[in-house]
């Protein structure tokens, strides 16, 4: 069975130190995986995707991530915080099975303190 | 301007009411998306459709309905079947063969009561 797990319901960070949003998911295939951010009463917004090719990769904002087989993991980090970074952070895989299926995370809250 | 419009931005309705989300893209896709979401659970997926006059269940289709008339339209109705409907609903749509870049709507929040 297909799954994602975000690590941490809520991260608290103060401006200027780095972001690390955590997620592992498991798939029978070899999946694609996804971080989109949402802000406060906002649609989703995409931030990165990785779909087999380079294993670290860059997004908007600043933000990257690295997909790690061997963990199966695909942990989101940021250098340096921004107060603009304070939004919920969904992991999204899709397993290559075929067909529209998207799995969601149960998404991370990001504070950034001042 | 190109984009995803979801209408209202809030509703609120009487148990035991129908009621119908609207959702319109001028992004010209082919794929569209209804998404349910509810506190500290994520994206569930309502229905998709992949193209005019078709579309599927997703995840949670009990109690919803949906129509694809025009390629720029997925309306969905929450029906009185629905046991728990208050949630935030987004709307998303994509090319049908780049589902991962989904381009979503701002929301709509509906509260029965």
């Amino acid at each position: 069975a297909q799954s994602v797990t975000q690590l941490d319901s809520h991260v608290s960070v103060s401006e200027g130190t780095p972001v690390l949003l955590r997620c592992n998911y498991s798939s029978s295939y070899s999946p694609s995986l996804f971080w989109y951010v949402q802000h406060p009463n906002k649609g989703l917004q995409l931030l990165l995707k990785y779909t087999s090719a380079a294993t670290l990769v860059k997004g908007i904002n600043g933000f990257e991530a690295e997909f790690k087989k061997s963990e199966t993991s695909f942990h989101l980090t940021k250098p340096s915080a921004h107060m603009s970074d304070a939004a919920e952070y969904f992991c999204v895989v899709i397993p290559h099975t075929g067909g529209f299926k998207t799995i969601f995370g149960a998404g991370t809250r990001l504070f950034v303190k001042a | 301007d190109g984009g995803i419009t979801q209408s209202p931005k809030y509703l609120f309705r009487k148990e035991g009411q129908n009621v119908t989300l609207s959702c319109e893209q001028n992004l010209n896709h082919d794929a569209m998306y209804w998404y349910r979401q509810d506190p500290g659970q994520g994206l569930r997926l309502i229905y998709y459709s992949q193209i005019v006059n078709d579309f599927q269940k997703g995840d949670i289709a009990e109690g919803y309905s949906v129509s694809r008339e025009k390629k720029e339209s997925f309306p969905l109705t929450v029906t009185s079947a629905q046991k728990n409907p208050t949630a935030f609903y987004l709307c998303a749509s994509s090319t049908r063969d780049r589902i991962y870049e989904q381009y979503f709507g701002p929301g709509t929040r509906l509260t029965v009561t």
